[in-house]
């Protein structure tokens, strides 16, 4: 069964420090995903990457950044916390067939004070 | 730019009565998700389909695909209180994932 692994479950946060939400998955996947899901707005994609080094913007990558400096990890970055980035952040894999579904972590919801 | 609407957003039935949730979409596509939420708890995949005339069938939920039309719909039959989640639809560009909001479904007895 594929596992996504999130660090942190709940992670509370200073406006302006430097956050990393963590997230491994341990199947292979080549692709991995960032969300933040918003209640009304659904799950809209920050960024995603589909190997080792590669990253692509989704629909709201502004305020953010993300590393994949291995393929089983895919870290998101804030690079200073505001407010408007308090919500919960879901990462996902899914293997380069298309027709197999993302696998999601458990969430991280992540509240910047 | 690749635009995913659900209707309705909130959905309240009572038990073994009928209905059906729709994801329309902008841009051609022949893969689509459907994932079910639940309070608290990650995303879990439903149902993958992936060309025109697609239906997918488990249990009390069927999801078909019209992918000339840009729909799909999520048909619930006889519904339960174990179906009360949320639903999401997602629509696959080139692993460019987008979701819709979501339909948050409440079966009452």
């Amino acid at each position: 069964d594929v596992k996504v692994t999130q660090s942190s479950r709940y992670l509370v946060k200073r406006t302006g420090e430097k956050v990393f939400l963590e997230c491994v998955q341990d199947m292979d996947h080549e692709n991995m995903f960032w969300y933040r899901q918003d209640p009304g707005l659904g799950l809209r994609l920050i960024y995603f990457s589909y190997d080792v080094k590669m990253k692509e913007k989704g629909d709201i990558p502004e305020g953010y950044s993300v590393s994949r400096e291995k393929k089983e990890r895919f870290s998101l970055i804030l690079e200073s916390a505001s407010t408007n980035q308090t919500s919960m952040y879901l990462c996902a894999s899914r293997t380069d067939y298309s027709n197999q579904p993302q696998h999601f972590g458990d969430g991280t919801r992540l509240s910047i004070l | 730019e690749l635009k995913v609407e659900q209707n309705p957003l909130f959905l309240s039935m009572q038990e073994g009565k009928n209905y059906t949730i729709y994801c329309n979409y902008s841009t051609t596509s022949d893969r689509l998700y459907w994932y079910r939420q639940d309070p608290g708890k990650s995303l879990e995949s439903l149902f993958v389909l992936l060309s025109n005339g697609a239906v997918k069938q488990e249990g009390r939920l069927m999801a078909s695909l019209d992918t000339k039309a840009r729909l799909s719909t999520l048909h619930i039959t006889a519904a339960v209180h174990d179906l009360s989640a949320t639903y999401f639809c997602a629509v696959d560009i080139r692993n460019d994932m987008r979701f819709g909001a979501g339909t948050r479904l409440t079966v009452k007895p």
